[in-house]
């Protein structure tokens, strides 16, 4: 098993519809990021969420770490195709605090 | 997005060329580092320069070698690669290395082993 599980891999949405995109590490987390990538190009930093029940937003994409289970969940409202793409979240972890581990990443696709 | 600049942006090479990849952060960090990610897997860190001293190498194998020769600018030199090189290396920057400083990323460079 990975040490950074995204779930789902895959997610194919109707426009509008809501969403939600999770993220479980195995070890003890210090900081998580939520990236995203269009197919083939680099990560564009979304938001960083460093302490337990910590939520932020950036437009219509939401982000919270629960601290206890080592997770976080990313959700979009209303989605758009503009929203399509690789969500990738990484982390920062007990044993490797100086290295940034990286989830397999979950494939949006948002059908008009 | 313009903070972290990578080229070629694509690469086609036989296996016994030798080419090299560049990456140039215009965001006044101290941290640069190079990844790989290949299909279906995780982005793998390969290596990590902090004040232009390499801190990290994730057991690369010798065919890749980097050079940091100032806070700005890192290369990728690439010799005698092998089909299974291929993939998208991306190059990334932050303020400190370690800690939870947020690393932000160039385009990347796709490359292709023949």
């Amino acid at each position: 098993s990975q040490e950074l599980e995204q779930s789902p891999q895959s997610l194919i949405v109707q426009e509008g519809k809501n969403l939600t995109i999770n993220c479980t590490s195995s070890k003890t987390l210090y900081g998580l990021y939520w990236y995203k990538q269009k197919y083939g190009e680099g990560l564009i930093f979304l938001m960083m969420l460093q302490k337990g029940g910590e939520e932020k937003s950036h437009e219509k994409i939401t982000a919270k770490l629960d601290e206890k289970k080592q997770q976080s969940s990313l959700h979009i409202t209303a989605s758009q195709p503009s929203h399509a793409g690789i969500y990738l979240c990484g982390a920062v972890r007990s044993g490797s605090a100086r290295q940034l581990t990286f989830g397999s990443g979950t494939q949006l696709t948002v059908l008009p | 997005e313009t903070g972290v600049t990578q080229t070629p942006r694509h690469l086609v090479m036989g296996m016994t060329n030798k080419k090299s990849l560049k990456c140039e952060q215009h965001l006044g960090h101290n941290a640069m580092y190079w990844y790989k990610q290949s299909a279906k897997k995780p982005l793998e860190l390969m290596f990590v320069y902090s004040l232009e001293e390499r801190v990290e190498n994730n057991s690369v194998p010798s065919r890749f070698s980097p050079e940091c020769p100032n806070s700005s600018h890192l290369f990728l030199h690439l010799h005698t690669l092998q089909p299974e090189d291929s993939a998208l290396y991306l190059c990334a920057s932050s303020r400190v290395f370690g800690g939870t400083d947020t690393q932000y990323f160039g385009p990347g460079t796709r490359l292709t082993v023949l």
